[in-house]
């Protein structure tokens, strides 16, 4: 089973509607980062999340870490086409840092115009 | 403007034909990373770099090598590539380790390579 999971796998929503994707570990997460893929590309790197409550915003998208640690969120206001793409969480699973993040399977998010 | 940058974008090679792909940073920084994506599936390390200390991950097949010739460049080398090795190479780098929860990974476009 996967270490990370990630819900839903897949979503469409209509432009202008607001989102939710989860991103939950059977471990504690020391350090959760959201990636966006467009499809065929690299990753790009949207935020970190470190502490437990932690809530970062960029533009109009919001991620959250609870505080408990195993589960963050990634909240998308206002939906546009540009906000398509293939959403991954990585995290640091171990406290000591190897340098290894393990990936969510993605989510992969589609705006209807 | 592209800070890490892989080539060639798209590889195309021949069953049990070496291949090997490209990776530069313009960010100096320590570490570097190599991630396999198959289709619709989580990256998955296949190995990195700290500095020269080469870091190999217990499940990656021996058909895998890496070198760092310097700090900017990394190479993902694939002595015999099977049907099962065509995929999305991806690399990364990393200022440091550090401390978990500290450690940002920038990628780069990917190669996509295809085995025939």
């Amino acid at each position: 089973s996967q270490e990370l999971e990630q819900s839903p796998q897949s979503l469409i929503v209509q432009e202008g509607k607001n989102l939710t994707i989860n991103c939950t570990s059977s471990k504690t997460l020391y350090g959760l980062y959201w990636y966006k893929q467009k499809y065929g590309e690299g990753l790009i790197f949207l935020m970190m999340l470190q502490k437990g409550g932690e809530e970062k915003s960029h533009e109009k998208i919001t991620a959250k870490l609870d505080e408990k640690k195993q589960q963050s969120s990634l909240h998308i206001t206002a939906s546009q086409p540009s906000h398509a793409g293939i959403y991954l969480c990585g995290a640091d699973i171990v406290a000591s840092n190897t340098g290894k993040l393990i990936f969510g399977q993605g989510t992969t998010l589609q705006v209807k115009p | 403007d592209a800070m890490v940058i892989q080539n060639p974008r798209y590889q195309v090679t021949q069953f049990g034909k070496p291949v090997t792909l490209s990776c530069s940073q313009t960010l100096n920084h320590n570490v570097m990373y190599w991630y396999q994506q198959k289709s619709s599936q989580a990256p998955k390390l296949l190995f990195h770099y700290y500095d020269k200390d080469f870091n190999n991950e217990a499940d990656t097949p021996d058909n895998f090598q890496s070198r760092r010739p310097n700090t900017s460049f990394c190479f993902l080398d694939i002595r015999s590539p099977g049907l099962g090795d065509a995929a999305m190479y991806l690399c990364a780098t990393s200022r440091d380790r550090g401390l978990a929860g500290r450690n940002i990974q920038y990628f780069g476009a990917g190669t996509r390579l295809s085995v025939l």
